[in-house]
């Protein structure tokens, strides 16, 4: 059973770069046809899709955050990474890792606990 | 791109069906099979329960189901229980190869 556990600040100042960690134990995020994404969601709002990375490091992400996004890997550690620079109070949100259903890239499966994360001063 | 669409509430008795719509363009929902629905619980993680449209993953109760019409989907639960009172999301692959969720539907079990 794959499982998925976010980790990281839970305070992010404004302007900073937000960075968290989804640490992957049960598969390994370099092998096998799989795609391990983002999600985040502001408090009693809906579900963000920021991006996701293929197992072969390439990357697709949400059009309204792609300048400020950026996902990787690190498969010695078993584990993959956001990077969300210039964070304002919108940012502040629970974020999910989830890894995709075998070959797609839309569908996910497996899910972390989440994390959150608040921008403040 | 904006989110799918999705009605903020339903609500239907225990026993009932209740339907969910979701509604997006050509570019997303109307464009292509890659519809789900997640079923999120309070202060839970999201939780697949159907995909390709009307696929339900290895456990999910045959009471839901999915279909499709045009830039619509809809989520269907019959025999309505208890448990099922939880937020609804809808998501589809965009044409960009991204994923666009809905704002979500709030399921309330009378």
């Amino acid at each position: 059973q794959v499982q998925l556990q976010e980790s990281g600040p839970g305070l992010v100042k404004p302007s900073q770069t937000l960075s968290l960690t989804c640490a992957v134990s049960g598969g390994s995020i370099n092998s096998g046809s799989y795609f391990w994404s983002w999600i985040r969601q502001p408090a009693g709002k809906g579900l963000e899709w920021i991006g996701r990375m293929y197992t072969s490091g390439s990357t697709n992400y949400n059009p309204s955050l792609k300048s400020r996004v950026a996902i990787s890997g690190d498969a010695s550690k078993n584990q993959f990474s956001l990077k969300l620079s210039s964070v304002t109070a919108a940012d502040t949100a629970i974020y999910y890792c989830a890894r995709h259903l075998y070959g797609s890239g839309t569908y996910l499966v497996y899910w972390g606990q989440g994390t959150l994360v608040t921008v403040s001063s | 791109q904006s989110a799918l669409t999705q009605p903020a509430s339903v609500s239907g008795s225990p026993g009932q069906s209740i339907t969910i719509s979701c509604t997006g363009t050509s570019s997303d929902v109307g464009g292509y099979n890659y519809v789900s629905w997640y079923q999120q619980h309070p202060g839970k993680a999201p939780k697949l329960m159907i995909y390709d449209v009307s696929n339900r993953p290895s456990g999910v109760s045959n009471r839901f189901s999915g279909s499709k019409s045009g830039n619509t989907a809809s989520l269907t639960i019959s025999g309505l229980q208890a448990e099922d009172e939880a937020d609804y999301y809808c998501s589809s692959y965009t044409s960009t190869s991204t994923v666009l969720f809905g704002g979500g539907t709030k399921l309330t079990v009378l």
